[in-house]
């Protein structure tokens, strides 16, 4: 499966400890998002990633939010001190070519983190 | 900025009757429209993508949806759904050149058998 791939499927943290979510986009693609998804709501852009750099970063909490997307490995979304309302799903997406933005995203099945 | 409106939250519809789900969006720019679904537990899979050309474009799973610039809808129908169907189903706008996406709160689609 070519697919983009996150883990962990679930993962659940206790108030301030850190969550770490892991993105490995589609084979060739070098362009990461990231989206966060609560209950009733549809998914927020948070941050837009090309290797080793960040795009943009406007819908990132400005504190305690962070994510990279190194020039090997997965690009992961970092939260530290988790409060209850980091609670969410989270997906990644990605891309082949951000000059073409007809280009749609391929998603991966989400991170549902809960926190304790 | 772009922004998206699905107005209905639920819709219920009885097994091979036909549906509609509605989306509007607003824009300063010119934008790419797309439906995305959602079944329980799983990440957004693409239905179909309005780009140029023609109104009306088809996608998977027997689903189409037309493009009207002057009301700036996107409604997404089905002449026929089957069980199969329920999910949660997206509307996304994007500015052209840019890939930034923009999602509707979301319609769950609930076929009745």
């Amino acid at each position: 499966n070519a697919g983009v791939m996150q883990n962990p499927r679930h993962l659940v943290r206790r108030r301030g400890q850190e969550a770490r979510l892991r993105c490995s986009p589609m084979k060739g693609h070098s362009h990461v998002y990231w989206y966060r998804q609560l209950p009733e709501e549809g998914l927020k852009f948070m941050v837009y990633l090309q290797k080793e750099n960040i795009i943009d970063e406007s819908g990132m909490p400005k504190e305690r939010f962070s994510a990279e997307f190194p020039k090997e490995g997965p690009s992961i979304l970092r939260i530290q001190q988790v409060v209850r309302g980091d609670s969410a799903a989270y997906f990644c997406a990605s891309s082949l070519l951000q000059e073409s933005s007809n280009q749609p995203q391929h998603f991966g099945d989400g991170t549902r983190l809960s926190i304790l | 900025a772009q922004s998206v409106t699905q107005l209905d939250s639920q819709v219920p519809v009885f097994e091979e009757a036909p549906v509609e789900l509605r989306c509007n969006y607003s824009s300063s720019v010119s934008v790419y429209l797309f439906w995305y679904v959602q079944y329980p537990n799983q990440g957004l899979q693409l239905l179909l993508k309005y780009l140029s050309g023609s109104t009306l474009v088809k996608g998977i799973n027997g689903f189409e949806a037309e493009f009207n610039k002057s009301q700036t809808s996107f409604h997404l129908r089905k002449p026929s759904v089957h069980i199969s169907d329920t999910a949660e189903y997206f509307c996304a706008v994007t500015p052209r050149g840019y890939q930034k996406v923009t999602f509707g709160t979301g319609t769950k689609l609930q076929v009745i058998p």
